[in-house]
């Protein structure tokens, strides 16, 4: 089992709607938990970032948290054409000191 | 508020020669990591370092790779004997701790001829 895995997509999503990604990891004892977004040829982005169970909201973002299913959600609304782009889920595993680990990326797709 | 630099932006090397790619992190980030990233692939993890320290380097080739993070100046990675495998985007992030958010430079992109 990967330690971080997530749909590739590609996503698409009308004009306007809720896009939803998902992220599932394998380690129970990761604490941290990120989203990035990353635009093609880019460096990743750093979007929202949580520690606790349940939902943390930064605009038209919220990250939803859930330890016990080991399962995290980005949920962006009133998505726009611009929020064309990869989103990479990452989770800090305690290796003798935490490393952030990625997931392979979900493409999303907002069509105008 | 300079953000985290990597240099050079692009690199090309010939088969057999040496490449080194430069980290420096935002400034106060004594953590860095790390990453190499093939076109249309998600980020895998090569090292985390800490100031004079290798905390974790699993994700690293056991030959021709190696990676600092000396007290004073920036990062390395470097790889010797460079092969075509080796070209792909490298990129550095730093975080002010452990667990905390990592933010990224612009990456290197190294090509192999």
């Amino acid at each position: 089992q990967k330690e971080v895995e997530q749909n590739s997509g590609p996503l698409s999503v009308p004009e306007g709607a809720i896009a939803s990604l998902n992220c599932t990891y394998s380690d129970r004892g990761s604490q941290s938990f990120f989203w990035y977004r990353q635009y093609s040829g880019k460096s990743p982005e750093l979007i929202m970032f949580i520690y606790s169970n349940g939902d943390k909201e930064d605009g038209r973002f919220t990250a939803q948290l859930n330890k016990a299913s080991q399962y995290v959600s980005l949920l962006i609304r009133d998505s726009q054409p611009s929020d064309s782009a990869t989103y990479l889920c990452a989770v800090n595993l305690y290796t003798g000191g935490f490393k952030t680990i990625f997931g392979a990326g979900t493409r999303l797709f907002v069509k105008a | 508020n300079a953000g985290v630099m990597q240099n050079p932006r692009h690199l090309v090397r010939r088969r057999g020669q040496e490449a080194r790619l430069r980290c420096s992190p935002v400034k106060g980030h004594s953590h860095v990591y790390w990453y190499r990233q093939l076109p249309e692939e998600g980020l895998k993890f090569m090292v985390y370092l800490q100031k004079e320290n290798i905390i974790d380097e699993s994700g690293m080739p056991k030959e021709r790779f190696s990676a600092e993070f000396p007290k004073e100046g920036p990062s390395i990675l470097r790889i010797q004997q460079v092969v075509r495998g080796d070209s792909a985007a490298y990129f550095c992030a730093s975080s002010p701790g452990q667990g905390a958010e990592a933010f990224f430079g612009q990456g290197t992109r190294l090509t192999v001829v």
